[in-house]
């Protein structure tokens, strides 16, 4: 049982550039959501997914889109990457919106 | 400003003593949660506390839940160095709105 598995694990990116961060679950989850992680801050949402075909921004969401390809997976795409953008990303899943989350091992991307 | 706000930001402890750790909030909440994040790794959930709880267990860890002070409480007890790692209290109306604190790292010495 993987539960959530994240790729890649590191990305170096050049600014301008444009890349997709993938994530996938198997537990059956409904919801989904995409965190990302600086040095001295807690998690700030950035999209979450409350159920397969639904999308909606969360605190920082400027910058990034999300597809919820379907009821497994969830990908984020930086389309003109920022040096701002330099964090470790995070998705999570949860069963419901008010159950535990489970988090994939992050992504840390650098934004040159 | 953070909803959450972890307290202390730092905590260094004796192998063998209890760890207490302390989270406080500022708007109506429907859970709180405690996650663990080893160095460089992913969040593991630890306890998720419903606002109508006081107190929940979970093996070592006791969270305390005090909606009229809009605080809560994780306390640690017999620390092990697998404890080593930071902590973080997550409030909010749901999973779709959760405020994360800032997190207590905390150190066990042996």
């Amino acid at each position: 049982n993987a539960g959530v598995t994240q790729t890649p694990k590191f990305q170096v990116l050049k600014t301008g550039q444009s890349m997709t961060l993938q994530c996938a679950q198997d537990m059956n989850h409904n919801s989904m959501y995409w965190y990302r992680q600086d040095p001295g801050m807690g998690l700030r949402l950035i999209y979450y997914s409350a159920s397969e075909g639904t999308t909606d921004k969360g605190e920082v969401p400027n910058g990034y889109n999300v597809s919820r390809l379907n009821k497994r997976e969830f990908s984020l795409r930086l389309e003109s990457a920022a040096p701002s953008q330099t964090s470790v990303y995070f998705c999570a899943s949860s069963a419901q919106g008010d159950t535990e989350a489970f988090f994939g091992q992050g992504t840390r991307l650098t934004v040159v | 400003s953070q909803q959450g706000e972890e307290d202390p930001q730092a905590l260094s402890i004796q192998e063998g003593e209890n760890a207490t750790m302390n989270c406080s909030y500022k708007t109506s909440i429907n859970n709180l949660q405690w996650y663990r994040q080893n160095s460089g790794r992913g969040l593991v959930h630890l306890i998720l506390i419903r606002s109508n709880e006081r107190e929940k267990h979970s093996g070592r860890l006791r969270v305390t839940l005090d909606t009229s002070k809009k605080s809560s409480s994780l306390l640690i007890t017999a620390s092990r160095a697998a404890d080593t790692a930071s902590y973080f209290c997550a409030t909010g109306p749901s999973n779709y709105q959760l405020i994360w604190g800032a997190g207590t790292k905390l150190i066990i010495k042996p």
